[in-house]
């Protein structure tokens, strides 16, 4: 069965600093596609990155870049230089298979708490 | 460009009722989807509208339906709600199979 893993419930880092949230994967599939998602206390879910399973570089958002290990099924979010603002649950999903379905399984998420 | 609108944003219920949620898609997206989030258990996949057809289901009971008009926009419905079904209610859609894009959610509190 298909599978995110997020290992790490919360994590702190101090501003500007760098921060890696964990993310793990397990599929059968060859086409899948891997999100970054950010929940502030409001409840929006805030779309930040996307890797497809077949791009070969690493996809980056400003602050914001995926480090896509496909042989490890891995996909962390990497965070650089980090703002109060960051503070928030952070989510990675994955849409699994054929493109034609929005259907996404997510992770239990990341609580980062970004200090001055 | 405006982003994915749900409505209403909070609404109190009680056990037996029934409530609708509505979400306006992202203009030129056709494709929209519904997630429900609980403390319990995380973020689960309800249903996704394609077209006005239901491309696919999570497990889900029947008292959870769904619909999508010609012009995208998607409501969802709840019927002979339980307490359990206090949630939030959350909406997505995409057009270029890429990115996905959620609204603010629907707060649902079922008493």
């Amino acid at each position: 069965a298909q599978k995110i893993t997020q290992t790490q419930p919360g994590m702190f880092v101090q501003e500007k600093e760098a921060v890696t949230l964990d993310c793990t994967y397990d599929t059968s599939d060859q086409s899948y596609g891997l999100f970054w998602y950010k929940q502030p206390s409001s409840g929006e879910m805030i779309f930040l990155i996307y890797q497809g399973s077949y791009d070969e570089q690493n996809a980056t958002e400003g602050r914001y870049s995926l480090n896509f290990q496909k042989a490890r099924k891995s996909a962390n979010l990497v965070i650089s230089a980090s703002q109060l603002g960051d503070s928030a649950m952070y989510f990675c999903a994955m849409r699994e298979g054929p493109y034609n379905t929005d259907k996404l399984i997510f992770g239990t998420g990341t609580r980062l708490q970004v200090f001055p | 460009k405006a982003g994915v609108t749900q409505t209403p944003r909070y609404l109190i219920k009680t056990r037996g009722q029934q409530v609708t949620l509505s979400c306006s898609p992202i203009s030129g997206h056709r494709s929209v989807s519904w997630y429900q989030q609980t403390p319990g258990q995380g973020l689960q996949f309800l249903f996704e509208y394609f077209s006005e057809t239901q491309r696919n289901k999570g497990n889900f009971p029947g008292r959870f339906s769904g619909r999508q008009f010609s012009n995208s926009r998607s409501e969802m419905n709840v019927s002979t709600l339980e307490l359990g079904d206090s949630a939030l209610y959350l909406c997505a859609s995409s057009s270029i199979i890429r990115e996905l894009f959620f609204g603010e959610g629907s707060r649902l509190t079922v008493l």
